[in-house]
């Protein structure tokens, strides 16, 4: 089964600083990991994602996340973290060989860049 | 475009009631899906469908009926309402080929049930 984990309810950072979210997966064939973020009283927005191809994949908003297949991770990176980055943040993952489309989220990691 | 639109915003049930979420998008996306958020539990998947006329069930798709009749329109049915699906349910769309593959969500209904 697949599953998704986010080990961090909350990620303080001071504004400036490089931030990381950690996302780790289970996956039994080949994943898809997006990255979305969502802001109060908002859907989800999408970051990124990792399809095939290049480990390090550039989003939005200039965030950046690197597959890593060998320790099953796909973490959320920002060289300068800015106070307006402060949202909720949610990691998928879908398996694509299972021959279905279902999605599965992570618990979700508060993130707060501090002044 | 509108992109992906749900009604209502919010909406207070008694227990045993039934109602609709409504879904729609306009980007002719074939993957429709519906989730609930619940606090630290993420967001849960509780059905979704690849195309008009072709639905599966998610993680949690007890209680909930869904149908697709149309590309545009995913409604999710409520059969009789319970306390336990107090959440807020989001409604997402895409497209489902391998670099198009990127969810859009809805501004989300809050459902409350008394």
């Amino acid at each position: 089964a697949q599953s998704v984990a986010q080990p961090e309810d909350q990620v303080n950072v001071a504004e400036g600083n490089p931030l990381t979210v950690k996302c780790t997966y289970s996956v039994s064939g080949n994943p898809y990991l997006f990255w979305y973020v969502q802001y109060p009283n908002r859907g989800l927005q999408f970051l990124l994602k990792y399809i095939t191809g290049d480990n390090l994949v550039k989003g939005s908003y200039g965030f950046e996340a690197e597959f890593n297949k060998s320790q099953t991770s796909f973490h959320l990176k920002k060289p300068s973290a800015l106070v307006s980055d402060s949202a909720l943040y949610f990691c998928a993952v879908r398996d694509t060989t299972s021959g279905t489309y279902k999605y599965i989220f992570g618990t979700g990691t508060r993130l707060k860049v501090l002044a | 475009n509108a992109g992906v639109t749900q009604t209502p915003k919010f909406q207070v049930l008694k227990t045993g009631q039934s109602m609709t979420l409504q879904c729609a998008q306009d980007m002719n996306h074939e993957y429709m899906s519906w989730y609930r958020q619940d606090p630290g539990m993420g967001l849960r998947l509780i059905h979704y469908s690849v195309g008009a006329g072709i639905t599966d069930q998610g993680e949690v798709p007890n209680g909930y009926n869904v149908s697709r009749s149309t590309t545009e329109d995913f409604p999710l049915r409520l059969l009789s309402a319970a306390p336990s699906q107090t959440s807020v349910y989001f409604c997402a769309s895409s497209y489902s080929g391998r670099r198009q593959e990127t969810q859009y969500f809805g501004p989300g209904t809050r459902l409350l049930v008394l």
